[in-house]
């Protein structure tokens, strides 16, 4: 049982270039969700999918889309990557059963740097 | 909206003495309250969680934490602290359904140094 895996661990990129940033999950959850973790701004939501086939953009979405390929996958697509967009990206997942927001659990994250 | 502020930013404390850390909520009802603790490096863990019920909720590595309805709030406590609590700390809010279903709302977060 791995839990939330995140791949790759590290990216470099220039300014212009696109990359998709992985996630699955193990625990057989409906909810997945991207954060971005930037210094003294704790974790501000990008992207969610309440279910497989749908997503909502959260609280950061701009120059970002992403894509709930199954109940297992959640990938995060940056098309055009701004050096505003360097930060730490973590993947979530959580049961959500019967409207209830639940504990989520969190990959261990892909650092990302944009030059 | 909901909203979530952890006034301290950084707190160091000795190995051994008492921590409190605190975070204060915004929210018209009831919300569902996390706190997480990441490592260096590392991605979140849950240390507890409070849904309803008992205001004062115990979690991993022997901290508890107690809702006060009344001050919007959420402290996270640990009786005595052990260096390798050296982490940062994040208060979440939840809501239980509508427009902001199984979304959380994170604090800033509270770096904790202990010092030996």
């Amino acid at each position: 049982n791995a839990g939330v895996t995140q791949t790759p661990k590290f990216q470099v990129l220039k300014t212009g270039q696109s990359m998709t940033l992985q996630c699955a999950q193990d625990m057989n959850h409906n909810s997945m969700y991207w954060y971005r973790q930037d210094p003294g701004m704790g974790l501000r939501l990008i992207y969610y999918s309440a279910s497989e086939g749908t997503t909502d953009k959260g609280e950061v979405p701009n120059g970002y889309n992403v894509s709930r390929l199954n109940k297992r996958e959640f990938s995060l697509r940056l098309e055009s990557a701004a050096p505003s967009q360097t930060s730490v990206y973590f993947c979530a997942s959580s049961e959500d059963r019967g409207g209830r927001t639940d504990t989520q659990y969190f990959g261990p994250g892909t650092r990302l740097t944009v030059l | 909206a909901q909203s979530v502020t952890q006034p301290d930013i950084h707190i160091t404390v000795s190995e051994g003495a008492s921590l409190e850390l605190r975070c204060n909520y915004s929210y018209g009802a009831t919300p569902y309250l996390f706190w997480y603790v990441q490592s260096p490096g590392q991605g979140l863990q849950l240390l507890l969680k409070y849904f309803s019920g008992d205001t004062l909720v115990q979690g991993i590595k022997g901290f508890e934490a107690e809702f006060k309805r009344s001050q919007s709030s959420f402290n996270l406590r640990k009786p005595s602290v052990h260096w390798s609590d050296a982490a940062e700390y994040f208060c979440a809010v939840g809501t239980p359904g509508g427009t902001s279903y199984g979304k959380l709302t994170f604090g800033q977060g509270t770096i904790l140094t202990v010092h030996p």
